[in-house]
């Protein structure tokens, strides 16, 4: 399977635990972005990688948000001190072209 | 501001009928326009898109349509199946970086 992964697919946190995910893109894509959906919503756009560099970071990105793609490669997303309100689905998507292609998301839960 | 508008939340149609999905957007900047079918608890999965240099896309049972001066356009589904049934987006690239701005969704109901 040459698409999108995350993992993990599910995590369930209490308030206040750290958590990580991490997203594979499609190996040939330089472009990954993570977006954040909730109940009822599109998804909002989180932040954006071009290569290695992060290009930029939504204002809905707080200082407990903050993500990596070393070498280009595979994407984390680490959540400090988590709180209710972070419990949503998270996405990764990467692109070679304007069509983005999604993995299945991780859903958060905080207890 | 939404700049992508689904005004539809919910749409019901019969197997085998056409199914249109409607979307609006009030940037005149947007070059270009993803749909995005999702099933809950799955990330969107992307159906047809289509410029702004272009009034109509095809593909297979799926047709997009985009009337420019109208900043209005809607996704054709012929015929429609039970399979079809999941939330249908909206979805528009956006900045340098082509972030994509998503309608709210169109809950796509098809009856047997």
């Amino acid at each position: 399977d040459t698409g999108v992964s995350q993992d993990p697919r599910h995590k369930i946190t209490k308030r206040g635990q750290n958590v990580t995910f991490r997203c594979d893109p499609i190996s040939e894509h330089n472009r990954l972005y993570w977006y954040r959906q909730t109940l009822g919503q599109g998804p909002e756009f989180l932040t954006y990688f071009q290569n290695e560099a992060q290009l930029e970071k939504s204002r809905l990105l707080s200082d407990r948000f903050s993500a990596e793609r070393p070498k280009g490669s595979f994407s984390t997303l680490e959540i400090q001190r988590t709180e209710q309100g972070d419990s949503a689905m998270y996405l990764c998507a990467s692109s070679g072209t304007p069509e983005q292609f999604f993995g299945p998301g991780t859903r958060l839960t905080v207890l | 501001d939404q700049q992508v508008k689904q005004n539809s939340p919910s749409l019901s149609v019969q197997e085998g009928r056409i199914s249109i999905l409607n979307c609006d957007y009030t940037n005149s900047m947007f070059d270009y326009f993803l749909w995005y079918k999702k099933y809950p608890a799955e990330g969107p999965t992307f159906l047809i898109s289509i410029s702004s240099i272009k009034d109509k896309n095809e593909d297979g049972r799926f047709t997009v349509f985009l009337n420019k001066s109208a900043k209005h356009l809607s996704l054709h589904i012929v015929p429609s199946q039970p399979g079809d049934s999941a939330v249908y987006f909206c979805a528009a690239p956006y900045s340098n970086n082509r972030k994509l701005i998503w309608g709210l969704g169109t809950s796509l109901a098809v009856n047997p």
